[in-house]
């Protein structure tokens, strides 16, 4: 079946650092990918999200590309800002009943 | 652009009392919903979905049931909560053509 593995984590960070996240997934077909993220006491958000091979999806300064060939959809961004801090989930989607399937997340904090 | 509203935003409750979770859904017509539990730690467990009126289906076995009796409206319930039941619970919504989702804002449970 379908899956997603992520860095668990934490990763932890100074101000103006630069991160990546990695994600990579399993799956039959042509999924969509994303990126979500929930701060601290909020549900999910969706942070960007690419459809088919190459695409890239990119909001707020964060980006990911979609890597058919090496099945993968890391997150990037230069500099992380303090507010920045919170869980970001990988998932894939496409599935039976459009069921999307979810890393296990990734805490980042970002330390002024 | 779809919301969804979820209620309450939290609840404490003794073992062994019922539960009733209620989430609607605004800016669409038959969605696909869906109930997941985020519990302590952060990964997300797809509870129930539901591709319209009645159509309940559960992904694992557990001491809580879901229904749909609108269009927009699912609840989740419990008959008697368990210690185990405790968790964050979140209510989702099928995003439009890409296979994403829209997260409600949660409900917070503790079961004591």
């Amino acid at each position: 079946g379908d899956s997603v593995t992520q860095m668990e984590g934490p990763v932890t960070l100074s101000e103006e650092a630069f991160l990546t996240i990695n994600c990579t997934y399993t799956a039959t077909g042509y999924p969509s990918l994303f990126w979500y993220v929930q701060y601290p006491g909020e549900g999910l958000q969706l942070l960007l999200k690419a459809t088919k091979a190459d695409d890239k999806g990119s909001n707020k300064g964060f980006e990911a590309t979609y890597r058919k060939e090496t099945t993968s959809f890391h997150l990037e961004k230069g500099s992380v800002q303090v507010s920045d801090s919170a869980v970001y989930f990988c998932a894939l989607g496409g599935g039976s009943n459009y069921k999307l399937t979810f890393g296990k997340g990734t805490l980042l904090t970002v330390n002024p | 652009s779809q919301t969804i509203h979820q209620w309450p935003a939290t609840l404490v409750q003794p073992v062994g009392s019922p539960l009733s979770l209620e989430c609607t859904v605004e800016g669409t017509s038959n969605p696909n919903l869906y109930w997941y539990r985020q519990a302590a730690g952060r990964g997300l467990q797809l509870l129930f979905y539901s591709v319209g009126i009645g159509q309940i289906s559960s992904e694992v076995p557990q001491n809580l049931s879901a229904s749909r009796p609108q269009d927009r409206q699912f609840i989740l319930s419990s008959k008697k909560l368990l210690l185990s039941d405790s968790g964050f619970y979140l209510c989702a919504c099928r995003d439009g053509e890409y296979y994403g989702y829209t997260f409600g804002s949660g409900t917070r449970l503790t079961v004591v």
